[in-house]
């Protein structure tokens, strides 16, 4: 089975742009999860969907969005970029509609400039 | 709120040395714990994890872990690291049993292997 996969892989931006994530979970996956990477901060949880509904959400301001789709691909939005959202983003994916295990993607490494 | 501790930032060992990582929790239940490693620009690979039943369990790449409840601790060990495991190792905890369906990880420790 092929594993999470995470386009881009590199994105860089301006300060005030948007950005658009993609994550497609391994198959059979429906819940797919969001992550945050940074030095200063580790890893913090973004938000988590399930059959195209989200099931809960981190502590990020709204400009941090996300979305699941039919097939279980996900995306996450980020507008008016900040310097601060320079970061690695990682998506997981689980079989388990109740937790458990999950399996992470590469990450997408954002710059913020 | 849940949090999860890793006391130790960084760790350096001799290449055969045994290794262990230390990870506390603190929750009120017992929730589903699990190790994830990291290298350089990469993703997460889960190591091992928890739920239930024997509190001894073996992970991938010889790795294993111990869950004690009376310390709410779950530390990683393996007896003879190899410098192929030079990484950054984290211990989560998911409480989605309480409906969070979330993962929330410690800091880190990081690994160097001493050839």
């Amino acid at each position: 089975k092929a594993g999470v996969t995470q386009t881009p892989r590199y994105l860089i931006k301006t300060r005030g742009q948007q950005v658009t994530l993609s994550c497609s979970p391994i198959s059979g996956h429906r819940s797919v999860s969001w992550y945050q990477q940074t030095p200063g901060q580790g890893l913090q949880f973004l938000f988590e969907y399930f059959s195209e509904t989200q099931r809960n959400k981190g502590n990020f301001p709204g400009r941090f969005s996300g979305r699941q789709f039919s097939n279980s691909r996900s995306e996450m939005n980020v507008s008016t970029l900040e310097l601060g959202d320079s970061a690695l983003y990682l998506c997981a994916s689980t079989w388990d509609p109740s937790g458990g295990e999950q399996y992470f993607g590469p990450g997408t490494r954002l710059t913020v400039t | 709120a849940q949090s999860v501790t890793q006391p130790d930032i960084h760790i350096t060992v001799s290449e055969g040395a045994s290794l262990e990582l230390r990870c506390n929790y603190s929750y009120g239940a017992t929730p589903y714990l699990f190790w994830y490693v990291q290298s350089p620009g990469q993703g997460l690979q889960l190591l091992l994890k928890y739920f239930s039943g024997d509190t001894l369990v073996q992970g991938i790449k010889g790795f294993e872990a111990e869950f004690k409840r009376s310390q709410s601790s779950f530390n990683l060990r393996k007896p003879s690291v190899h410098w192929s495991d030079a990484a950054e190792y984290f211990c989560a905890v998911d409480l989605s049993g309480a409906g969070s369906y979330q993962l929330t990880f410690g800091k880190g420790t990081k690994l160097s292997v001493i050839p």
